[in-house]
């Protein structure tokens, strides 16, 4: 139980395009998923949180208007980076929770890299 | 500032060892704490999950809880090669309309054969 899959797992784009990034709750419904982002050999950054139905949450510091994100029902949110530029370039990863714990359960990240 | 601190390691264990690894908060307010492992170039696996003080026990993995000192270990037992990863530790709280987790940076391990 609590798979959480992410498409695509790895993506090359050109500086300036858009990518798009999608998380599903494989075998559960999540109330809330949320958006990190890592660096290599740093820790888990969140970006922000997203209830289903609801605008997302962005933490400080991260543009809402480059990382889109929408969480239309309750088994997929998706991620656009926007006009991507090269410091976009990182492993960006997804998970999931339900209302009732308060667990939270990864995706296996989609690793971006913009050229 | 919500933080959680973990000691960046290595921590290098023989094989069938056990392997300990701690971390340390600043939230009391945080009432639940979470290991995760993570494989380098995968994403975060969930290990364990402690809400109350004391033990908590799966397999070999231990973890425990101390509220008053605001500290969370981990224990495993019997270490493996296959055990070798970043272990990070993870104290939730509420906010943004949900409960959200804050991070360590991790504890990097390497078991011997």
């Amino acid at each position: 139980g609590a798979v959480v899959s992410q498409h695509p797992s790895r993506v090359i784009c050109k500086s300036g395009t858009s990518v798009k990034i999608e998380c599903r709750s494989l075998d559960f419904q999540a109330t809330t998923m949320f958006w990190y982002r890592q660096f290599p050999k740093q820790s888990l950054m969140l970006m922000a949180t997203s209830n289903e139905g609801s605008k997302a949450t962005y933490e400080q510091g991260v543009e809402k208007d480059k990382f889109l994100i929408n969480h239309a029902s309750l088994t997929l949110s998706t991620l656009t980076v926007t006009s991507a530029h090269p410091e976009d370039s990182s492993f960006y990863i997804c998970s999931a929770k339900v209302v009732t714990a308060y667990e939270q359960y990864f995706g296996p990240g989609t690793r971006l890299t913009v050229t | 500032q919500k933080e959680v601190e973990q000691n960046s390691g290595p921590l290098s264990v023989p094989e069938g060892a056990i392997a300990s690894l701690n971390c340390t908060y600043s939230d009391r307010g945080s009432q639940s704490f979470f290991w995760y492992r993570q494989y380098s170039g995968k994403s975060p696996e969930l290990i364990m999950s402690i809400y109350s003080n004391g033990d908590k026990e799966d397999g070999r993995f231990t973890a425990q809880l101390n509220k008053a000192s605001q500290y969370v270990s981990l224990l495993i037992r019997d270490s493996q090669p296959s055990d070798s990863a970043t272990y990070l530790c993870a104290g939730g709280y509420s906010g943004a309309g949900s409960y959200q987790l804050t991070f360590g940076k991790g504890t990097k391990l390497s078991v011997i054969p």
